[in-house]
């Protein structure tokens, strides 16, 4: 079945740090990918999507290329503030037409 | 994008006792969703809502325990009953399609004694 793997966590990375969380997928056929964040206290928020090979989301900064070649979607951002501190959810949409979801990664984000 | 409202927030219940958490979606949807979050974990799909017509439920999941409702394209409900220490977890609704993005609520925070 469909199944999402993320890079383990907590990461810690001090402010203007460079960012890279890991995400690799495994499905049949050709799925959506997506990137949610979950701020300390909320719900989710979509974060940027890609539904096709070598299309590239980006939003407030981060950026994640769809890589159907080594099956991927790493989340990166060149830069982080201590606000982007929350945590991260890599998830498909892929041939058993339900979202799944990887394991999340916790990003504190020191001034 | 569709916005998406959660009643309550969060509440604190005692065993053996329901709690009804309510969504509301600001535009017609095609489907809606109700998803669970053990507290440090990722989110589990409970069930599909469709509206005028019984939920689909997952693996695991079984709607004695998890009754849910959909009575327009804008609003459903899940029902916790009976609920025990380990039906604490956060409760999030969400909407969209399958293939298209889906988006939640600011989820619902359940803490059972």
């Amino acid at each position: 079945g469909d199944s999402v793997t993320q890079m383990e966590g907590p990461v810690t990375l001090s402010e203007e740090a460079f960012l890279t969380i890991n995400c690799t997928y495994t499905a049949t056929g050709y799925p959506s990918l997506f990137w949610y964040v979950q701020y300390p206290g909320e719900g989710l928020q979509l974060l940027l999507k890609a539904t096709k090979a070598d299309d590239k989301g980006s939003n407030k900064g981060f950026e994640a290329t769809y890589r159907k070649e080594t099956t991927s979607f790493h989340l990166e951002k060149g830069s982080v503030q201590v606000s982007d501190s929350a945590v991260y959810f890599c998830a498909l949409v892929g041939s058993a037409r339900q979202l799944t979801f990887g394991s999340g990664t916790q990003l504190t984000v020191l001034p | 994008s569709a916005v998406i409202s959660q009643k309550p927030s969060r509440d604190i219940c005692q065993r053996g006792t329901s709690l009804t958490i309510q969504c509301q979606v600001d535009s017609q949807v095609t489907m809606m969703f109700w998803y669970r979050q053990q507290p440090g974990q990722s989110l589990t799909l409970i069930a599909t809502a469709n509206q005028g017509s019984e939920a689909t439920y997952e693996s695991g999941f079984v709607i004695d325990k998890f009754p849910i409702s959909r009575p327009n394209l804008t609003f459903s409900t899940l029902t916790v009953s009976n609920m025990s220490p380990e039906d604490s977890s956060i409760y999030l609704c969400s909407a969209g399609t399958y293939q298209e993005t889906q988006y939640f609520g600011p989820g619902t925070r359940l803490l059972v004694l």
